[in-house]
């Protein structure tokens, strides 16, 4: 199994400053990583595809980078909105689809 | 509107079965992979299992294999998953997620429509 581990488990970050996420894989993946986000009550949603591309809708604030083993989710300038969990998912072969743990991005 | 709903949570004894359906709309369900992933309280996402556009393939992650089964009715617009032998571990919200496709029906192995969940609480 692929082990998926992001950090830091927490994020404190003001409004308007740039938040960096990690996603490390425990074997290389190439480019085949996904972002979603998720707040309290709801179901995760799309930010990014192969490691790189924004989904349909996803500010252009969000961008993401990486390949092979290290990837990273950057928030250029945080937006109240943007406060929620945070996951990677590697799906480099079916079905040993795997998710990181997650970051919470909270403010600081 | 795209819309996936799931039902058929409950409060179920360890050892024994449940049957949980997503009703889908809004969309051409005939020609979409659709997987289930779960979320125990408080903790991350973890992958279950999925079934392709066509019920070709039907796969799993390990610790449901032998357990669980996913199946789809495409006439219907719905997706189930039959689980057997449950374990206290199996306690989780259950989502179920369209995976994106190509122009060829298959599947990129992300997702990007999720319904809300429906709960199973595996407790004696």
């Amino acid at each position: 199994e692929i082990v998926m581990t992001q950090s830091p488990a927490t994020l404190s970050v003001s409004p308007g400053e740039r938040a960096t996420l990690s996603c490390r894989a425990s074997q290389s993946i190439s480019s085949n990583l996904a972002w979603y986000q998720q707040k309290p009550g709801q179901a995760p949603r799309l930010l990014m595809y192969g490691a790189s591309t924004r989904a349909t809708d996803v500010p252009a604030r969000f961008s993401g980078s990486g390949s092979g083993t290290e990837f990273t989710l950057t928030i250029s300038s945080l937006q109240s909105e943007d406060f929620a969990v945070y996951f990677c998912q590697q799906y480099n072969k079916w079905p040993q689809w795997t998710f990181g743990q997650g970051t919470n991005v909270e403010i600081k | 509107e795209v819309q996936l709903v799931e039902s058929g949570g409950g409060v179920v004894q360890p050892d024994t079965s449940r049957r949980l359906s997503c009703a889908a709309s809004g969309f051409i369900f005939g020609n979409y992979a659709m997987h289930w992933v779960r979320q125990a309280p408080g903790k991350g996402l973890e992958y279950v299992a999925g079934i392709t556009y066509n019920s070709g393939a039907a796969d799993y992650a390990e610790f449901v294999k032998g357990r669980f089964a996913v199946s789809r009715d495409n006439a219907r617009n719905s997706l189930y998953l039959d689980m057997n032998s449950l374990r206290d571990e199996d306690t989780a919200l259950y989502y179920c997620a369209r995976e994106v496709r190509n122009s060829n029906n298959v599947g990129r192995g992300f997702f990007d429509q999720w319904g809300l969940g429906t709960l199973v609480t595996v407790s004696s």
